[in-house]
């Protein structure tokens, strides 16, 4: 069974902090979601990082994956109010596979407070 | 365009009763997924629609469940009877292809 053990599993930060969130597993994936998700909605895509190493940015937002495939991370520069909600990694798999079937660590609910 | 709908957003029922949830995929999303949160831990695979075929149904639960996806559009899950491990907020999603995943609202359903 492959887990995503997310942390932190709370945090609450000042505007204008940078934070880092982790996503950790002991298998291997074919890609790695990150999702944003509000309070009575679903889970919104943030980006998807597919090759070992890859690093991609998204305004104040930087996710790497690890050269393993196996972990990931979501850096916020600088967060905002704005920022606040609950985010998701999601693996995607088996290796070869795809988005097909995700499995999602337990989140991070992210609070800045202004 | 609209994106992946849900009905209803919440339900409360007692156990033994049947509640029947429908998932309206994004229009030519030939990919429709069925998810599940329940309390205090992560959002689990349920099943896997490729157009009106079950293509992965390793997640369900048990034979209470029923997922249908009459003519590859709409989806349907079923859980007869439900138990209070049942609680949890249900989401549906669509995709094309590879391409990006939508999810939907979710369903919050409350089993008493």
């Amino acid at each position: 069974t492959q887990l995503l053990e997310q942390s932190p599993q709370f945090l609450s930060i000042q505007e204008g902090e940078n934070l880092t969130v982790y996503c950790n597993s002991s298998s291997v994936f074919s890609s790695l979601q990150w999702y944003r998700q509000e309070p009575g909605e679903g889970p919104v895509l943030l980006v998807t990082v597919v090759t070992g190493g890859e690093v991609k940015k998204l305004k104040r937002l930087t996710f790497q994956f690890g050269d393993a495939r196996k972990d990931s991370s979501l850096h916020i520069t600088a967060a905002q109010p704005g920022d606040t909600g609950l985010y998701l990694c999601a693996g995607g798999g088996p290796s070869g596979g795809s988005n097909y079937k995700l499995t999602f660590g337990k989140g991070t609910l992210l609070t800045v407070n202004p | 365009e609209a994106g992946v709908t849900q009905f209803p957003s919440h339900s409360v029922i007692e156990k033994g009763q049947t509640v029947t949830l429908r998932c309206d995929p994004i229009s030519g999303h030939d990919n429709l997924y069925w998810y599940r949160r329940v309390m205090g831990k992560e959002i689990k695979f349920l099943l896997h629609f490729v157009k009106e075929s079950k293509q992965d149904e390793s997640g369900m639960p048990n034979n209470r469940f029923l997922a249908e996806r009459t003519g590859g559009t709409y989806s349907t899950l079923k859980v007869q009877p439900a138990e209070l491990e049942d609680s949890g907020v249900y989401f549906c999603a669509s995709s094309q292809g590879r391409l990006r995943t939508y999810f939907g609202p979710g369903t919050r359903l409350t089993v008493t």
